[in-house]
């Protein structure tokens, strides 16, 4: 069965400083991958999103890159972070057909508060 | 273009009573449709989903939606609400004819249940 594993769980991070969330996923090959997030009191946003290794794509303009240096790996990163990058983190990923469809699974998300 | 608004951003139920989660929908194309659930600090788990087969169709924890096209709605109900119930949850679409597994997130809505 496939898992997606998202660390670390929680963090806070100083103004400016560099941010690196991790993202695998198990017991598939070649799946989208996506980063989303979910500011307090909102809806979730998608932030990058993925078909294959090297190629991400960007959905809105911010202080955020992603990185997939693997097949099933996805890296969120920041070189300097802004207290407006606080928030609930989440990776995800889906494969296209077979008896997934179109389904998208989460992790286990991630907590940044940046002071 | 799509979208998902879900009618309550809270819902009150008390243990053992009936749960409405309203949501409506647009899309372009055939639909497929999602219900997940976020317990606080967590990821998102999926409930169920509509992909075109059997309008109503049945998930986890008791949940089912029924899938209407002349309403454009896909609400989620549960005949008796449980304690462990209480959590945001996300009515999610997606084009089938997207290949990339783009969802539409609702705004969420927080089911509260009182003993």
């Amino acid at each position: 069965s496939q898992t997606i594993h998202q660390w670390p769980a929680t963090l806070v991070q100083p103004v400016g400083s560099p941010l690196s969330l991790e993202c695998t996923v198990e017991g598939t090959s070649n799946p989208n991958l996506y980063w989303y997030r979910q500011a307090a009191g909102r809806g979730l946003q998608l932030l990058f999103y993925s078909v294959g290794i090297g190629q991400i794509s960007s959905e809105v303009p911010q202080n955020l890159s992603a990185s997939r240096p693997q097949d099933r790996q996805f890296i969120l990163s920041s070189k300097k972070l802004l207290l407006s990058d606080s928030g609930f983190y989440l990776c995800a990923w889906s494969v296209q057909g077979g008896s997934s469809g179109n389904t998208i699974y989460f992790g286990e998300g991630s907590w940044l508060t940046v002071v | 273009a799509q979208s998902v608004t879900q009618l309550d951003s809270h819902v009150s139920v008390s243990e053992g009573t009936p749960v409405l989660l309203r949501c409506n929908y647009s899309s372009s194309y055939s639909p497929s449709l999602f219900w997940y659930v976020q317990h606080p600090n967590k990821g998102l788990q999926l409930l169920l989903k509509y992909t075109s087969a059997a309008t109503l169709v049945k998930g986890i924890n008791g949940f089912e939606a029924e899938f209407k096209k002349s309403e454009t709605s896909f609400h989620l109900t549960k005949p008796s609400a449980h304690m462990s119930d209480a959590a945001e949850y996300f009515c999610v679409v997606i084009d089938r004819g997207s290949t990339l597994g783009r969802l539409y997130f609702g705004r969420g809505t927080q089911l509260t249940v009182w003993p």
